[in-house]
């Protein structure tokens, strides 16, 4: 099973909602990753986990707060957004020692 | 931030025509990899290139990897319609820790049928 599976495909939240986009993986990877992706542009890398520690975290506001419950569990809670994090929201994983990233096919974040 | 830059932006094609995209970069790398995007879903790896690899085949992509000029360009060949997608150079930087990519800025490439 080399799939990445996030829910919602589709997320559509006011300002003072809060919310959580789920990652899931079965494929021992110990590595997971959270992107943002604005229309037409690259993903950017929000944050890191490996072997279920936060890793990295690119200075994203505290209104984005991740959870890594197991080892094949990405969470991502959402409160208080702006309408400018209105987003494709992308989940990655990847094994140890394997550098390719594989990609869930990501949810549309919506902020009214 | 992102250090890679591609080119062009956007590039639109015939069917059966080639397709080539640029991606430059900016720090030592361990290896470069490309990614496919269509529309609005997620990323697919299409092939990876190590640092002291020139150049990668697998099946109709071509890669090829100049370290010295720190760029690299993806070549497909006999382009189908199905191949209408945003393509990512994606590095891996060298010896920094992080086990995180940075990914260019992408080509749109559009295949007419």
């Amino acid at each position: 099973d080399t799939e990445v599976t996030q829910t919602p495909k589709h997320l559509v939240m006011g300002m003072t909602n809060k919310k959580s986009l789920k990652c899931e993986q079965h494929m021992g990877h110990r590595a997971m990753y959270w992107y943002k992706q604005k229309a037409k542009k690259p993903p950017e890398l929000m944050f890191v986990y490996s072997y279920e520690k936060l890793s990295i975290n690119e200075s994203v506001p505290s209104r984005f707060s991740p959870e890594c419950p197991n080892s094949s569990l990405l969470n991502l809670h959402l409160h208080a957004l702006q309408p400018e994090d209105s987003a494709l929201y992308l989940c990655a994983s990847s094994g140890q020692g394997q550098e390719t990233q594989y990609f869930g096919p990501g949810t549309r974040l919506l902020v009214l | 931030s992102q250090q890679g830059e591609e080119d062009p932006q956007a590039l639109s094609i015939q069917e059966g025509e080639n397709a080539t995209m640029n991606c430059s970069y900016k720090t030592s790398i361990n290896n470069l990899q490309w990614y496919r995007q269509n529309s609005g879903r997620g990323l697919v790896h299409l092939i990876l290139i190590r640092s002291n690899e020139r150049e990668k085949h697998s099946g109709r992509l071509r890669v090829t990897l100049d370290t010295s000029k720190k760029s690299s360009s993806l070549l497909i060949t006999a382009s189908r319609a199905a191949d209408t997608a945003s393509y990512f150079c994606a590095t891996d930087p060298y010896d920094t820790g992080r086990r995180a990519l940075t990914f260019g800025s992408g080509t749109r490439l559009q295949v007419q049928p």
